[in-house]
């Protein structure tokens, strides 16, 4: 069945540090693709998202290339602020009734 | 303002005292879904519901009900908890055009479940 793997955290990083968080994922046919962030206390929120191959998401400095062709979708941004620590899931969907979620990756960053 | 409600956000129970977590949203949606989420193993989904008087099963139903009695409520209840149960979960919801597939999910806030 479809799934989705993300690197392990939790990643510590130092405020403006160049941030990556690999996923690829497993799926038949074309899924959509995203990442969600959960801030501390709360509900996940759509940080961004691509619905087909070399689509790329991008969202509060954030951005993530759809690869086919290497099953991925790494989310990487140029120089991370503290406000960025949270828990960040890489997710695929490739129905009207299902999203299936990563593990997750706890990111801290440091002042 | 847009969004989903959860109720209680905590709780504390024991093994055996039926429980009911309520879910409401505000915009609309058809789709509804429920998910715990665990250390380590992400959200699971455990029931969703892509209209009122249509609901399926999601990866980890065992020891869940559901009910969508009305478009905007979507309640989780739990027979019997059991300890195993213990977990911080969700409440979801979407349009159905979009759906699960648009990305275009709304969460609720989260409940805390402690079954001792």
């Amino acid at each position: 069945g479809d799934s989705v793997t993300q690197m392990e955290g939790p990643v510590t990083l130092s405020e403006e540090a160049f941030l990556t968080i690999n996923c690829t994922y497993t799926a038949t046919g074309y899924p959509s693709l995203f990442w969600y962030v959960q801030y501390p206390g709360e509900g996940l929120q759509l940080l961004l998202k691509a619905t087909k191959a070399d689509d790329k998401g991008s969202n509060k400095g954030f951005e993530a290339t759809y690869r086919k062709e290497t099953t991925s979708f790494h989310l990487e941004k140029g120089s991370v602020q503290v406000s960025d620590s949270a828990v960040y899931f890489c997710a695929l969907s490739s129905s009207a009734s299902k999203i299936i979620f990563g593990s997750g990756t706890r990111l801290s960053i440091r002042p | 303002e847009a969004q989903v409600t959860q109720n209680p956000r905590y709780l504390i129970t024991v093994t055996g005292k039926k429980l009911t977590v309520t879910c409401s949203q505000n915009m609309n949606h058809e789709y509804m879904s429920w998910y715990r989420q665990d250390p380590g193993l992400g959200l699971r989904q455990i029931y969703y519901s892509m209209n009122v008087e249509v609901t399926d099963k999601g990866d980890v139903p065992e020891g869940y009900k559901v009910s969508r009695k009305e478009k905007r409520n979507f309640p989780l209840i739990l027979e019997s908890p059991s300890p195993n149960q213990t977990s911080l979960y969700f409440c979801a919801s979407s349009r159905l055009a979009g759906g699960p597939a648009a990305g275009e999910q709304f969460f609720g806030p989260g409940t805390r479940l402690t079954v001792l």
